[in-house]
This record gives structure tokens, sequence and C-alpha cells, in this order.
């Protein structure tokens, strides 16, 4: 079955520290993996997909199929990073042609 | 352009009474997306249109669920006999292209409460 999961609910960071939102995700086939994020009080966006090889406000996201993971990494977190992070998956096929989303992770940085 | 819209942003209702959630999405895009999201959870997929074709429809949807995209443009997803199981975010989204590959872009949501 397709599967997203991201095992932290909630994550606390100090403002310039290192942050990284896991992950995992299980697909037969040949996935895509993206990442959203919501803001307080704004409508749910796409922050980067795995196939753009792009990095976002300075989040970057690699994709480890080996791992079966897209963990989503930022070197020094900021203030206004602080969101609630969904890591979803979706893949081209006639019966799956969705997306599915991860629980999401509550990303707090301290400052 | 201002985006997805939803209408009514906020609904409460009685168990057992019927529901009717409107989304007009971005005006060229040619695919919209209906998810549920409960507390804590991430966007469930529940239905999509491709132009005014329904194409899916998730198991979670059961008989008292109905969507419907008539032209092609704005789109309703009607709820019966609500129960209070099917408290939550109703979002919409939509997308331009051929595939769930394709940026969707997500209204502000309706929240239901059935009392």
């Amino acid at each position: 079955a397709q599967r997203v999961t991201q095992p932290e609910k909630l994550l606390s960071v100090f403002k310039g520290a290192p942050v990284e939102l896991k992950c995992n995700y299980s697909y037969s086939g040949s996935p895509e993996l993206f990442w959203y994020v919501q803001y307080s009080r704004q409508r749910l966006q796409l922050l980067l997909r795995h196939i753009s090889r792009e990095s976002i406000k300075g989040f970057t996201a690699d994709l480890n199929k080996g791992e079966t993971s897209f963990h989503l990494k930022k070197p020094f977190a900021q203030e206004e990073d602080s969101a609630m992070y969904y890591c979803a998956l979706s893949g081209r096929g006639t019966s799956y042609d969705k997306v599915i989303f991860g629980p999401g992770t509550s990303l707090s940085v301290i400052p | 352009d201002t985006g997805v819209s939803q209408d009514p942003r906020h609904k409460i209702t009685k168990r057992g009474q019927n529901v009717t959630f409107r989304c007009d999405p971005i005006s060229e895009h040619n695919r919209l997306y209906w998810y549920r999201q409960t507390l804590g959870q991430g966007p469930e997929f529940l239905t999509y249109f491709q132009n005014e074709a329904q194409l899916e429809k998730s198991r979670l949807l059961s008989d008292r669920f109905s969507a419907e995209r008539p032209k092609g443009s704005f789109s309703t997803l009607e709820i019966q006999r609500t129960e209070q199981g099917d408290s939550a975010m109703y979002l919409c989204a939509s997308s331009w292209g051929t595939g769930p590959t394709d940026t969707q872009y997500f209204g502000p949501g309706t929240r239901l409460t059935v009392l």
C-alpha cells in the first residue's frame, strides 16, 4: 500500500540551528515526492518537489530510493520557518493518480 | 485572480442534516481535487475531476458523499445525513495539467462541525 510517514509530530529547534524533517514512504512504483507547508493562518502550499532539485527558502530535500526517504533539510533555521510541514507522494498509473499526504510535522523555531 | 476559493468557510450542522460546499478553482485550471483533513492528520484524498469528469473516488467517500463539477468550473461537495465523524476540514485544490504531479493550489478550506 502507498503510504507516507513522518515520525515526528513536533520538532523544536533554535534559530540558526540545522533542521531536518523526516519523511519515509512506501510505494511500489516510481514515486514523485513533495513537501507542502502551511504557515499559521495561511493555505497549504507547495514548498518543493524532488524532480525540480531546487532549493526553496533555503530548504532542500533528496530522494533516497534505497532508504525510501525524502527528508527536508535546512542548514540554519529561521523564525519564519515555523509552520506545519507535510510530506506527500504521488505516482502515475491507472489506479493511483492522486497525492497521498503524511500526517505532518509541526516545526517550531525558538528565537 | 485571487486563487482557489471555498464557501462557506465554516459550517455547523446537526447530525442527520445535509450540507453542500462549493469550490471555485483558479479559472484556467482543468483539475479539481477534494480532500478531507482531520485534527493531527494530513489531507486525505476524496475525489478529483478533470474538467467535468469525475475520474476517481476514494473508498473514504461513502454513498452519503457526492461531488459534481457540472461545467468544468466550480465544484460542489454534498454530504447527506451528516454524522459526527464527518466533522473535519474539507479542502479543495486545483491544478493545470494531466496528472497529480502538477502543482496543486489549495483553497482555505471549509470547516464542518456536526453536532
